[in-house]
């Protein structure tokens, strides 16, 4: 199985300032036929169900805001949240959708100031 | 409008069995491969288990295989959950997605449906 490291398990942060998350798989997303990473990103906010901001570790899913950037290739991804909103207080998880079994992060919390 | 509505949860003693459903709307079903992913009180995701848009493939977490049986209906827009010889650790909110066209993962998710399992 594919274990998935993400770091730090807590942030906070003011309004406006930047925020990086960091996510560790235990071996490459990368798939050698087409040369994408499939790795996504999903916000949950407090109460409600997860909503996938990003998938092949940079596509944003329609409707996302553009201050959510997700990069990195191989095993190493980030997710980059620039001037934060106080909206974006959640539980942020990646997850590897490269094969079966499908593994999660543990996640971070990201507060707000 | 896409919506995943789950119901059948509830409390349920160990060793005993559950039928959770989930009602597909806004979208064509059976076009469509679905997951479950559960969620324990305060803790992370784990996703459960994955059916292909015409059932020909299904997967499953370790934890329950063989205890869990993924199923659908297409002509009813539903996807069904089938848990026998629940564990405590089985407790946990059980969240219906759609998968995405663009891999394996889940672009929209269902509100949960709470399964406790105590004696």
């Amino acid at each position: 199985d594919i274990v998935m490291t993400q770091s730090p398990s807590s942030l906070a942060v003011s309004a406006g300032e930047t925020v990086t998350i960091n996510c560790k798989s235990s071996q490459s997303l990368l798939s050698s036929g087409n040369q994408k990473n499939y790795l996504a990103w999903y916000q949950q906010k407090p109460g409600q169900s997860p909503k996938l901001l990003i998938y092949l570790a940079s596509t944003r899913e329609s409707g996302v805001p553009d201050r959510f950037i997700g990069s990195g290739s191989g095993t190493d991804f980030t997710l980059t949240i620039s001037s934060v909103q106080a909206e974006d207080l959640a539980d942020y998880y990646c997850q590897q959708h490269y094969s079966y079994p499908l593994t999660f992060g543990s996640g971070t919390k990201l507060e707000i100031k | 409008e896409v919506q995943l509505v789950e119901s059948g949860g509830g409390l349920v003693q160990p060793g005993r069995s559950l039928k959770l459903s989930c009602l597909a709307s806004g979208f064509t079903f059976s076009n469509y491969g679905m997951n479950w992913i559960r969620q324990a009180p305060g803790k992370g995701l784990e996703w459960v288990a994955s059916i292909s848009s015409s059932s020909s493939y299904i997967y499953y977490a370790d934890t329950v295989k063989g205890r869990f049986t993924i199923s659908r209906d297409n002509a009813k827009n539903t996807l069904y959950l089938q848990m026998t010889s629940l564990r405590s650790e089985d407790t946990a909110l059980y969240y219906c997605a759609r998968r995405h066209t663009m891999g394996i993962t889940s672009d929209y998710w269902g509100q949960g449906v709470m399964v406790t399992v105590s004696s």
